[in-house]
């Protein structure tokens, strides 16, 4: 069975600073593996996705996160962050069926 | 176009009224989800429709009741809910069963 963790619940980082959210997966098969973002009263966008190939995965709006199938993690990272970055953001992986299983998700927070 | 268009955007219903949540897309996707998600927490899985039959029902009470009329659009029929029901109520589509989800921007459920 496929499972997810992301690690804290809310992370809080200044505007330009370095984002880390943290996700921990656990899976039987060879994982394919989503970060989605969810802004206030609206539903999930995708960030960007790992099905296979190469393991460094670039997204929308800045973000990327690296597939690192020795520490089965798929941390999601921006450079720099901005104010517009603040939200919710879900590590997801697919599971029997075409189930997506969401970790409990992260509140990023960008303080100016 | 890529978006998912669910109606209404909000609803308030008693205990004893029968409503229906409609879903829309246009992408040419096969694969139709429904989600309920509670206020911080992550999406839950309802029902998933591939092809337009029922593929997953993930035990969902039967006050809950899809329906998928075409490809393109998803219906969820409400009886005698409970106020414990109140959440957010999100659609979603894909083209490849859980890959890449288009999410709509969801229905906020209110039951007294």
């Amino acid at each position: 069975a496929q499972s997810v963790t992301q690690l804290g619940s809310h992370v809080s980082v200044s505007e330009g600073a370095l984002v880390l959210l943290r996700c921990n997966y656990s899976s039987s098969v060879p994982p394919y593996l989503f970060w989605y973002v969810q802004y206030p009263n609206q539903g999930l966008q995708l960030l960007l996705k790992y099905t296979t190939g190469a393991t460094l995965v670039k997204g929308i709006n800045g973000f990327e996160a690296e597939f690192k199938k020795s520490e089965t993690s798929f941390h999601l990272t921006k450079p720099s962050a901005h104010m517009s970055d603040a939200a919710e953001y879900f590590c997801a992986v697919r599971g029997q069926g075409g189930k997506l299983i969401f970790g409990q998700g992260t509140e990023l927070s960008v303080k100016p | 176009d890529t978006e998912v268009t669910q109606t209404p955007k909000h609803l308030v219903m008693g205990m004893t009224n029968k409503k229906s949540l409609k879903c829309e897309q246009h992408m040419g996707h096969r694969a139709m989800y429904w989600y309920k998600q509670k206020a911080k927490k992550p999406p839950e899985l309802m029902f998933v429709y591939s092809y337009e039959k029922l593929s997953i029902n993930e035990s969902v009470p039967s006050r809950f009741s899809p329906e998928c009329p075409n490809s393109s659009l998803l219906n969820l029929h409400l009886h005698a809910l409970q106020p414990e029901d109140s959440a957010l109520y999100l659609c979603a589509s894909s083209q490849i069963l859980g890959e890449k989800l288009f999410f709509g921007s969801g229905t906020q459920l209110s039951v007294l």
